[in-house]
């Protein structure tokens, strides 16, 4: 089965410093989406993606966050001036269509220092 | 959105049935009902949706009640790979409905060898 590919699959960082997260959703997917899992808690929604421009966004994705597709097959989500609560397991997702089914990838792990 | 409640944890043997219940009372016409689950240091992985009519597919059965205020996701012959948090999620599709999916605590299911 086609699967959504995430890397790095963990990444550390100092605060303060930019990282970027890299998807490959399923080829032929049309949305996209970008959650959030701090550790024990539950997984947040961040941002979803459609026809090159945000669609909905949570409270949490500030002007810290921004999301780029910038070449047809990777998506990618950047954060500029990372905070210690930053720290997560943040997960890609696409889908086919809107309400399809989301395949989700296996996350990266960021850990802000 | 729209809330679900779920019992936080429930246990089960090896080749038994298992019934997860969920309750979406304040379910409106348009919601659709989606089961997730989240394996162990894995992202959440889809299990099953519906709107009104019960459902079935390779990994589960899930039952609608006639009000649609409830509903249970069935998983035949419980392995060790089913242990997992399991999510009910409701997904609105009506006017001033949202896209994303939103995750709440979930059902943490063990099951005994």
């Amino acid at each position: 089965e086609p699967e959504v590919t995430q890397t790095p699959s963990h990444q550390v960082t100092q605060m303060g410093q930019e990282v970027i997260l890299r998807c490959v959703p399923i080829s032929n997917h049309l949305y996209f989406y970008w959650y959030r899992q701090i550790l024990g808690q539950k997984v947040e929604f961040l941002v979803s993606f459609y026809n090159n421009e945000i669609s909905e966004k949570s409270e949490i994705f500030d002007d810290q966050f921004s999301v780029e597709r910038p070449d047809g097959s990777n998506f990618t989500l950047k954060i500029r001036s990372t905070k210690l609560e930053d720290s997560a397991m943040y997960f890609c997702a696409s889908s086919p269509y809107l309400g399809g089914k989301l395949f989700f990838g296996s996350g990266t792990q960021l850990s802000v220092l | 959105d729209a809330k679900t409640t779920q019992p936080n944890s429930m246990e089960s043997n090896e080749e038994e049935p298992v019934h997860l219940p969920c309750n979406h009372s304040t379910i409106s016409g348009t919601d659709y009902i989606h089961w997730y689950r989240q394996l162990p240091s894995q992202g959440p992985e889809y299990v099953i949706h519906g709107l009104t009519s019960n459902v079935n597919n390779r990994m589960a059965s899930l039952a609608i009640a006639e009000d649609r205020k409830s509903s249970t996701l069935i998983l035949h012959r419980a392995t060790l790979r089913d242990a997992a948090v399991y999510y009910c999620i409701l997904e609105g599709r009506g006017e001033g409905g949202s896209e994303k999916l939103v995750f709440g605590k979930g059902t943490k299911l063990t099951v005994n060898p």
